[in-house]
C-alpha cells in the first residue's frame, strides 16, 4: 500500500559525493520500475525506468539496481550536485494491474 | 510528443464551497488516467484512476468524485469542500501498451480555508 501518512526520510549528502537512495517494494508480481524526481511545487518527473528482467540500467549520472530476490530497488546519483535536492519516488507497476504503487519517498538535501 | 495540463495551477476556497479541477492530455489517445493528492511533505496517495471513458475507479472512499467525460479529460469535482481536502492535486497518464512511464502534470494547489 501508499505510506502517505508518513513523514520523509531524509538523505543527506555532500555536493560532489555520491548517493544512493533506497526503496522496498511489496510484489512480487511488479513487472516494471521508475524513480521520479520532485522538486518543490511541482510535479513527478520520470528520472529511469527498469524492467524485472533486468538487474542494472545507467542513464546520465544515474543507475538504478532491482533487486528481484529481497524486492529492492535503489537509485544511485553520481557526483551529487544541488540540482539534485529534491523529493524521490520509486513505483512499480504490477504486470496486469493498471495503477502504480508508489514508495514513501526519500528527501535528498545536497549540503554545499 | 505527449503533454499533460492542469488548471487552475493554484486556488483557494472557502470549506462548503464546489470544486472542480481540469487535466488534458494531449499527443495520446486511450491512456490510462489518475488523480492523485499530495499532502506538504507526504507521499502520492492515488484517488481514482480511469481506464476509458466513463469508467471511474475510486482507491479512498470521501467527499470527491471524478468524471471523464472525453478521452482525455479528466475532472476532480467537489460539491462542498473540507478542510481536509487541501493538498497538491496531481493529474497523471498512462499507457501501459505505449511508453510505459506515468507521466504527471504540474499539479494544482488547493487551500481550503
Amino acid at each position: 500500500g501508499e505510506s502517505v501518512g508518513l513523514h520523509l526520510p531524509t538523505l543527506s549528502v555532500q555536493e560532489g559525493d555520491n548517493s544512493i537512495i533506497n526503496c522496498a517494494y511489496s510484489n512480487s508480481a511488479s513487472d516494471y520500475f521508475i524513480w521520479y524526481k520532485q522538486e518543490s511545487g511541482k510535479g513527478p518527473q520520470f528520472i529511469i525506468d527498469i524492467r524485472s528482467n533486468m538487474d542494472k540500467r545507467q542513464g546520465q549520472r544515474v543507475t538504478v539496481l532491482l533487486n528481484k530476490t529481497v524486492k529492492h530497488l535503489s537509485l544511485q546519483i553520481a557526483a551529487t550536485q544541488p540540482g539534485d535536492s529534491a523529493v524521490y519516488f520509486c513505483a512499480e507497476a504490477p504486470r496486469d494491474g493498471q495503477n502504480f504503487v508508489f514508495g514513501p519517498g526519500t528527501r535528498l538535501s545536497v549540503l554545499p | 510528443s505527449q503533454t499533460i495540463h492542469q488548471w487552475p495551477a493554484t486556488l483557494v476556497q472557502p470549506v462548503g464551497s464546489p470544486l472542480s479541477l481540469e487535466c488534458t492530455v494531449e499527443g495520446t489517445s486511450n491512456p490510462n488516467l489518475y488523480w492523485y493528492r499530495q499532502a506538504a511533505g507526504r507521499g502520492l496517495q492515488l484517488l481514482f484512476y480511469s481506464v476509458g471513458i466513463g469508467q471511474i475507479s475510486s482507491e479512498v472512499p470521501q467527499n470527491l468524485s471524478a468524471s471523464r467525460p472525453q478521452d482525455r479529460q479528466f475532472i476532480l469535482s467537489s460539491k462542498k469542500l473540507l478542510l481536509s481536502d487541501s493538498g497538491f492535486y496531481l493529474c497523471a497518464w498512462w499507457r501501459r501498451q505505449g511508453t510505459d512511464t506515468q507521466y504527471f502534470g504540474p499539479g494544482t494547489r488547493l487551500t481550503v480555508l
